[in-house]
């Protein structure tokens, strides 16, 4: 079945180092790929989202190219601040399906040091 | 705009009981779907509505249940705990045909199954 694979955390950096999450899919079709964040004391929140392949999901800074060769939608950002200290979900669903079935990942947790 | 809203946020029961959990979904969404979420995990799919109806089912067993209303406003039933069904519940709201991906989650309630 369809599954997703993150780098297990925590992952601990100083603030406006680089950030990289990795995450790699194995999926059976063609699904849209996803970074949701829960925030402390917040609910998942999505991040950005790319819906085929070589397309780009960027917000807030954060960045992930869909690749479908590699099978992979790493989550990067070049310069870290303490407020993205979260959970990080990747995520893929498929259009035409339950809307509502989002796959995830078992979550990154970062941690940014002043 | 009212976001997700679950209730409670904590509860506590044993073995054997019976639980309901609610949520009430962002104003203007009309479909509804709950995540369980283990310690450690991602969340996972239990099932979606739409119009009142089931709309897609992840694996879980029968004993989870759940309704929508006309509000859209929802609950999730489940029957016999078990001390594995111990986690963080998580209700999303979406708006059909729109964003296909894109949920919105609630804080989500924790249960804990003694």
């Amino acid at each position: 079945g369809d599954s997703v694979t993150q780098m297990e955390g925590p992952v601990t950096l100083s603030e406006e180092a680089f950030l990289t999450i990795n995450c790699t899919y194995t999926a059976t079709g063609y699904p849209s790929l996803f970074w949701y964040v829960q925030y402390p004391g917040e609910g998942l929140q999505l991040l950005l989202k790319a819906t085929k392949a070589d397309d780009k999901g960027s917000n807030k800074g954060f960045e992930a190219t869909y690749r479908k060769e590699t099978t992979s939608f790493h989550l990067e950002k070049g310069s870290v601040q303490v407020s993205d200290s979260a959970v990080y979900f990747c995520a893929l669903a498929y259009y035409g399906g339950s809307q509502g079935n989002l796959i995830f990942g078992k979550g990154t947790k970062l941690s940014v040091k002043p | 705009e009212t976001g997700v809203t679950q209730s409670p946020t904590h509860l506590i029961k044993t073995r054997g009981q019976q639980v309901t959990l609610r949520c009430s979904s962002q104003s203007g969404h009309n479909t509804v779907s709950w995540y369980q979420q283990a310690l450690g995990q991602g969340p996972q799919f239990i099932f979606q509505y739409y119009r009142e109806e089931e709309n897609g089912r992840g694996n879980f067993p029968p004993r989870f249940s759940g309704l929508q209303f006309p509000n859209y406003s929802s609950e999730l039933n489940v029957n016999a705990l078990e001390l594995d069904d111990s986690a963080l519940y998580l209700c999303a709201s979406s708006l059909a045909g729109k964003n296909t991906g894109e949920l919105f989650f609630g804080e989500g309630s924790r249960l804990t199954v003694l």
